[in-house]
């Protein structure tokens, strides 16, 4: 069974600050690893993915993972916060090929002036 | 792009009576939809998958017979809530993978609707 786990419900950084989310994952085959966003009452938008080749990805918005398969972690950063990336970021994990995510609890990013 | 269209995104209702969720892909042929349900400030719990044309599958400890799906066609699934009571109320989240143009879309992601916010007075 596949299994995510985000450390920290709630990160604070200040605006211009590295952001830095941890996303560890357990998956008895090659995993293919998401970034959500969720912005409050609305759904999920992809951030970023990580399916084959290049483990290191970027996303939209500044946002970037690197895929670490010896430490079996996803983490998600960008080098300088933006008021605007305020939100809950959920990772995922699924055992490829269209199937249903697993998610994480959520990280909610809070970016101070 | 690949939009997922979700209706109504707030609804309420009295105890007792059943709501309908609609979640529609506008541009792809959603070949399968999983609804996902939302507790405040908590992850998303998969209530179902549904493959077109096919009966959906539950996740262990959700009822069918509370939570009927729907997945008649390539563009459209309902998720009825029947006989709503409180503590039915949630954010109901539905997304999808399919095709578009014929060929995959995507390479594993799911494509979100908007959600519904269910409250049940």
């Amino acid at each position: 069974a596949q299994s995510v786990t985000q450390l920290g419900s709630h990160v604070s950084v200040s605006e211009g600050a590295l952001v830095l989310l941890r996303c560890n994952y357990s998956s008895s085959v090659p995993p293919y690893l998401f970034w959500y966003v969720q912005y409050p009452n609305q759904g999920l938008q992809l951030l970023l993915k990580y399916t084959t080749g290049a483990t290191l990805v970027k996303g939209i918005n500044g946002f970037e993972a690197e895929f670490k398969k010896s430490e079996t972690s996803f983490h998600l950063t960008k080098p300088s916060a933006h008021m605007s990336d305020a939100a809950e970021y959920f990772c995922a994990v699924s055992d490829r090929g269209f199937q249903k995510l697993v998610f994480g609890t959520g990280t909610r990013l809070l970016v101070s002036p | 792009g690949a939009v997922v269209s979700q209706h109504p995104s707030w609804v309420i209702c009295k105890s007792g009576t059943s709501v309908k969720i609609e979640c529609r892909s506008l541009d792809f042929q959603a070949t399968t939809m999983f609804w996902y349900r939302q507790f405040p400030k908590q992850s998303l719990m998969l209530m179902a998958t549904s493959n077109e044309g096919s009966k959906a599958t539950y996740e262990q400890g959700v009822e069918k017979d509370k939570f009927l799906i729907n997945h008649a066609s390539l563009t459209l699934s309902t998720l009825t809530v029947t006989s709503a009571h409180p503590e039915d109320s949630s954010f109901y989240i539905c997304s999808a993978s399919g095709l578009q143009g014929g060929s995959r879309l995507g390479t594993g992601e799911l494509f979100f609707g908007e959600g519904s916010r269910l409250t049940v007075l």
